[in-house]
């Protein structure tokens, strides 16, 4: 157990929806990290917050977006959902900022969109 | 743009044999790389990493060796044992901009 959360573990929803999925980073981390993993895209970085400010972004829609809270907690919303959103979406949390640094990964949430 | 990618897809290795599992990355500027493990319905797990001013790192069982001449990253495990079955990311990092990943390799360890 990394000691990173993530909700739900699972959900499914429609094309054309929004939904919002949660984590909450171990104690004492500031940085979080979103990630999504597909079958044909693998795992792709998409965005990082370190407390509370956005520090880095990846392959990361426009459709999608993200924040970090006062508490750490981060949450990563999706909308406008295409059958090719259905994946893995992982989040990460570090105890530093970005470079040369190990994170620690949640179980993930999986997403259907049919 | 930036890619990593995994010469070998899958592997079978004899349990108690050393494994290698190799990575070719394209970007010339990156400066630091990590190995990861995923084990079937879990998130990814940090392995050990190296910075690009070194050559060589030794963790616990396993080490990374990484040539810059030929743009080349590998994960060596010894006496590879059950639980070491898994897949394998490797994954490099341009100057805190980006995280690129591999497409990953499955290390299967045969009894």
């Amino acid at each position: 157990d990394s000691g990173v959360t993530q909700t739900p573990k699972h959900l499914i929803t429609a094309t054309g929806q929004r939904v919002t999925l949660r984590c909450s980073p171990r104690s004492g981390d500031l940085s979080v990290y979103w990630y999504q993993q597909s079958l044909d895209q693998g795992l792709q970085f998409l965005i990082q917050y370190y407390n509370g400010e956005e520090r880095a972004k990846g392959n990361i829609l426009e459709r999608f977006s993200a924040q970090q809270f006062p508490d750490l907690h981060s949450e990563l919303n999706l909308s406008s959902l295409e059958l090719g959103d259905s994946a893995l979406y992982f989040c990460a949390s570090s105890p530093r900022d970005w470079l040369m640094n190990e994170q620690f990964f949640g179980p993930g949430t999986r997403l259907t969109v049919l | 743009g930036e890619s990593v990618g995994l010469h070998l897809p899958t592997l079978s290795v004899q349990e108690g044999d050393n494994s290698i599992i190799n990575c070719a990355y394209s970007n010339s500027a990156s400066d630091y790389f990590i190995w990861y493990k995923q084990e079937s319905g879990k998130g990814p797990q940090f392995i050990i990493d190296i910075r690009s001013n070194m050559d060589k790192r030794q963790g616990q069982r396993v080490t990374v060796l990484l040539n810059k001449t030929v743009k080349h990253l590998s994960l060596q495990i010894a006496a590879t044992q059950p639980g070491d079955s898994a897949v394998y990311f490797c994954a490099e990092n341009n100057y805190g901009q980006n995280f690129v990943f591999g497409p990953g390799t499955r290390l299967s360890v045969l009894p």
